[in-house]
């Protein structure tokens, strides 16, 4: 078996701030994602990550950034933090880069910019 | 809108009971996935179904896929507190799963 570990679990920022999030897999899994889950809107994709240093835009990627330094390690970075945002975003992993593979999620940041 | 999408926001059954979710998709599909996500916690999948399969069964857990209607369902029997959750139909689009808005499912004793 194998673990998604987030960081932190729960991030306060303020207006305007730049805040990273991290996510580690040790399924030794090829592709990674970040996706953002609002209340009432299901989940949204953010960004993926195929291999190593490979970076692939998902719809909602405005207003982030993503780095895959390492096949363990997917880190996201919201630019500038918009008052009010309230959401919890989600990394996951898969084994592949197909497309009938399952899908393991970490348990989620949840983020409030005050 | 939703690539896919599930059909009732929110369905409540006492234990011991059965349960099922719908889910209506818009595109052609290799495979449906149905995910449950407790609070707290990150989606897990449950059961995926490809497209050559009608039903897929994982313990108390039954999927059923018609390709024509473009619709699935997750059925729960013997339903449990514990199975309270949010489940959800996703399909792959571009390299991302692509979920619907979920149906939470609340079972009590």
């Amino acid at each position: 078996g194998g673990i998604i570990t987030q960081t932190p679990k729960f991030l306060i920022g303020q207006e305007g701030q730049k805040l990273t999030l991290k996510c580690q897999q040790n399924f030794n899994h090829d592709t990674m994602y970040w996706y953002r889950q609002d209340s009432g809107k299901g989940l949204r994709l953010i960004y993926y990550s195929i291999t190593e240093n490979d970076l692939q835009k998902g719809d909602l990627s405005e207003g982030y950034d993503a780095s895959r330094e390492k096949k363990s390690s997917f880190s996201l970075t919201v630019t500038s933090a918009q008052k009010n945002e309230m959401a919890v975003f989600l990394c996951a992993s898969h084994r592949g880069t197909g497309n009938q593979d399952t899908q393991y999620f970490g348990p989620g940041t949840r983020l409030l910019v005050l | 809108s939703q690539l896919a999408e599930e059909n009732s926001w929110a369905l409540s059954v006492h234990e011991g009971e059965s349960v099922t979710v719908n889910c209506s998709y818009k595109t052609s599909i290799t495979a449906l996935q149905w995910y449950r996500q407790k609070s707290g916690k990150g989606p897990a999948q449950l059961i995926l179904i490809r497209s050559n399969e009608r039903e897929k069964r994982n313990g108390r857990l039954r999927a059923t896929l018609d390709t024509s209607s473009q619709s699935s369902s997750l059925s729960i029997t013997a339903t449990r507190c514990e199975d309270t959750a949010v489940y959800f139909c996703a399909t792959y689009y571009a390299q991302g799963l692509t979920f619907g808005l979920g149906t939470r499912v609340s079972v009590f004793p």
